[in-house]
């Protein structure tokens, strides 16, 4: 199983709501990432965790909050967004300290549009 | 700046011929490049990877070439099938605070023509 899946698929939300992205991966890899994605660019690394702590943070305002509360499930909580955070959020997964350790495996993605 | 430099938007190769995608980085530190094949509203698949120690990678119909004194890599795709039409990305790979970063290029657009 290389699946790594994410939840919503796809999410609308005001700027003073609060919502939660969510992926779930069951190949045992104990690093998970959360990516940003906007129209017709490549995806750019937002923060990283590794054996469930969090290992990079690439500067990414607080308004944007991850979560790692188990080796297979990691959390994006949203709060106050702007227009601009629309995007594609996604997420991966790989296993450190192994052979294939810089292989990362995507999820889907969840769309999200903020109004 | 941009440490992954993808410089084709778009390639367009008929049905059975040789794809070539290529790739340029900036970046010495960088121990691993890798290909992801991206189809809309689906997240990126991984393809093959090469280490910066090696030269050529080969998976099937998918090989790897890098030039390190160049700083240059390139995805052969032989032959080239209408299921190989998608957006690639070239990624590289450095070690940062113990955890991976990937740093991805902007991506070129492969159509296979019939």
């Amino acid at each position: 199983d290389t699946e790594v899946t994410q939840t919503p698929k796809h999410l609308v939300m005001g700027m003073t709501n609060k919502k939660s992205l969510k992926c779930e991966q069951h190949m045992g890899h104990r690093a998970m990432y959360w990516y940003k994605q906007k129209a017709k660019k490549p995806p750019e690394l937002m923060f990283v965790y590794s054996y469930e702590k969090l290992s990079i943070n690439e500067s990414v305002p607080s308004r944007f909050s991850p979560e790692c509360p188990n080796s297979s499930l990691l959390n994006l909580h949203l709060h106050a967004l702007q227009p601009e955070d629309s995007a594609l959020y996604l997420c991966a997964s790989s296993q450190p300290g192994t052979g294939r350790w810089y292989e990362q495996y995507f999820g889907p993605g969840t769309r999200l549009t903020v109004t | 700046d941009q440490q992954v430099k993808q410089n084709s938007p778009s390639l367009s190769v008929q049905e059975g011929r040789i794809s070539i995608l290529n790739c340029d980085y900036t970046n010495s530190m960088f121990d691993y490049f890798l290909w992801y094949k991206k189809y809309p509203a689906e997240g990126p698949t991984f393809l093959i990877s090469i280490s910066s120690i090696k030269d050529k990678n080969e998976d099937g119909r998918f090989t790897v070439f890098l030039n390190k004194s160049a700083k240059h890599l390139s995805l052969h795709i032989v032959p080239s099938q209408p299921g190989d039409s998608a957006v690639y990305f070239c990624a590289a790979s450095s070690l940062i605070q113990g955890a991976q970063k990937l740093v991805f290029g902007q991506g070129t657009r492969l159509t296979i023509n019939p």
